[in-house]
């Protein structure tokens, strides 16, 4: 069993709305929780890292929570845009790196 | 700020030919990263470097797959003999500190590799 699950696999919205996805993970302890960001044909960009000890950490309109206690962390996207089209990667690391399997997001107009 | 090279972009090769895939990380990070993604399988790290020496190498696959980093602007992953299941996008990722750390990541754009 992956030691870190992503929900929902996919997801489409329209333009403007919020969302929110999900990363649960097993990993205990760990160093750091950071989701990322990936454009079709690229490479993952990192939107966040989180320390244990940390609730929140914002970068423009992407805001990641991280509850410890439930070992939870979500991304919420605010004002979507077309550009948010993207898989989303959640990774937490201890003394090696788990992975996620994305979710895949797609904003229409 | 070049960011991190990677390079073919893409190869198609025959099953059994050796392929090499190259990596120039950003001047001045220290850790070098080399990953696998498939739609199965999704993100995969294979081989950590720091400070050009090998730290963790428990994702390579098998005796096939191998890296090397000479010096600290240039990294291989070289795959001898190929095989269809070696097909993957592979990334190379660099980081002004070590794996574990709180510094991010970042990413070349990858290597798509089809083994026929």
């Amino acid at each position: 069993k992956n030691q870190v699950e992503q929900s929902p696999q996919s997801l489409i919205i329209l333009e403007g709305k919020n969302c929110t996805l999900q990363c649960n993970y097993t990993v205990s302890p760990f160093s750091n929780l950071r989701w990322y960001k990936q454009d079709t044909g690229r490479g993952p960009v990192s939107l966040t890292i989180m320390t244990f000890s940390e609730n929140t950490k914002s970068n423009g309109r992407y805001t990641a929570t991280l509850d410890a206690d439930t070992k939870q962390s979500s991304l919420h996207i605010t004002a979507s845009q077309l550009s948010d089209s993207a898989s989303y990667i959640c990774v937490v690391s201890n003394n090696d790196m788990r992975f996620g399997a994305g979710t895949r997001l797609t904003v229409k107009p | 700020d070049a960011g991190v090279i990677q390079s073919p972009r893409h190869e198609v090769t025959e099953m059994g030919q050796e392929v090499t895939l190259r990596c120039k990380p950003i001047s001045g990070h220290n850790s070098l990263f080399w990953y696998r993604q498939t739609m199965m399988r999704g993100l995969e790290l294979l081989i950590y470097f720091n400070n050009n020496v090998p730290i963790d190498d428990s994702g390579m696959p098998e005796d096939r797959f191998s890296a090397k980093m000479p010096n600290a602007s240039f990294s291989t992953l070289k795959i001898q003999p190929s095989e269809p299941r070696d097909s993957a996008v592979y990334f190379c990722a660099s980081s002004p500190s070590t794996a574990y750390s709180n510094q991010p990541q970042h990413f070349g754009d990858g290597t798509r590799l089809s083994i026929l």
